[in-house]
């Protein structure tokens, strides 16, 4: 089946380590996005990238680092400089064109303390 | 800026009974509307999408209505049942963004048996 992976489902961090999220897409996709998501809050795109080996700051990239050196992983990584890390990040990914719809991956729900 | 916004965050009904979303746009500019669900601890799943050169669409059991003349775009469902309860996001794409989203904050719909 074709989709979006993202692992691990929940991880735990101590405050001031770096950590990496994993997020590999099976679709064929160009374009692949991080967000994060508040409880009780909307989605807040942090990277995005149409493209292998480009990517473009969302609106919250402050903290956060993004790689995108196949077309199939767009991994993320939350830096000690986020002050608030603590949130469930979503990855999705789209065709390259305009009135695509995301297709998302079940999530990583990350704790850190 | 500009951004996606729902009249109600919480909408509790009767199983068997329609239910009807809203959602509010400020941008004049979105020619493209999605509508997710969410799960609890699940990522989005796409439900009906709808394109600004059109007023209504239907997918099965459900019905997205557009009327760009008060930015509005409404999701109904059809004989809502227990699995529906979920949080539902709209979501707007303006053309000029490319394949970017802007989410809503999200409705917590509950069915009550």
């Amino acid at each position: 089946d074709g989709g979006i992976t993202q692992s691990p489902k929940y991880l735990f961090r101590k405050e001031g380590q770096n950590v990496t999220l994993s997020c590999e897409q099976n679709l064929n996709h160009d374009a692949m996005y991080w967000y994060r998501q508040d409880p009780g809050q909307g989605l807040r795109l942090i990277y995005y990238s149409q493209i292998v080996n480009d990517f473009q700051k969302g609106d919250i990239a402050e903290g956060y680092s993004v790689s995108r050196e196949k077309k199939e992983s767009f991994p993320l990584t939350v830096t000690s400089a986020q002050k608030n890390p603590t949130a469930f990040y979503l990855c999705a990914s789209s065709v390259q064109d305009f009135g695509s719809p995301l297709h998302f991956g079940n999530g990583t729900r990350l704790t850190v303390t | 800026g500009e951004s996606v916004g729902l009249h109600l965050p919480t909408l509790s009904v009767q199983e068997g009974d329609n239910s009807i979303i809203n959602c509010a746009y400020s941008n004049s500019a979105s020619d493209y509307f999605i509508w997710y669900k969410q799960e609890s601890g699940k990522g989005p799943q796409f439900i009906i999408d709808i394109r600004s050169n059109m007023d209504k669409r239907q997918g099965q059991r459900v019905t997205v209505l557009l009327n760009k003349t008060v930015k509005h775009l409404s999701l109904q469902i059809a004989a809502t049942q227990p699995g529906d309860s979920a949080v539902y996001f709209c979501a707007e794409n303006p053309e000029t963004s490319g394949s970017r989203l802007t989410f809503g904050e999200g409705t917590q719909l509950t069915v009550n048996p």
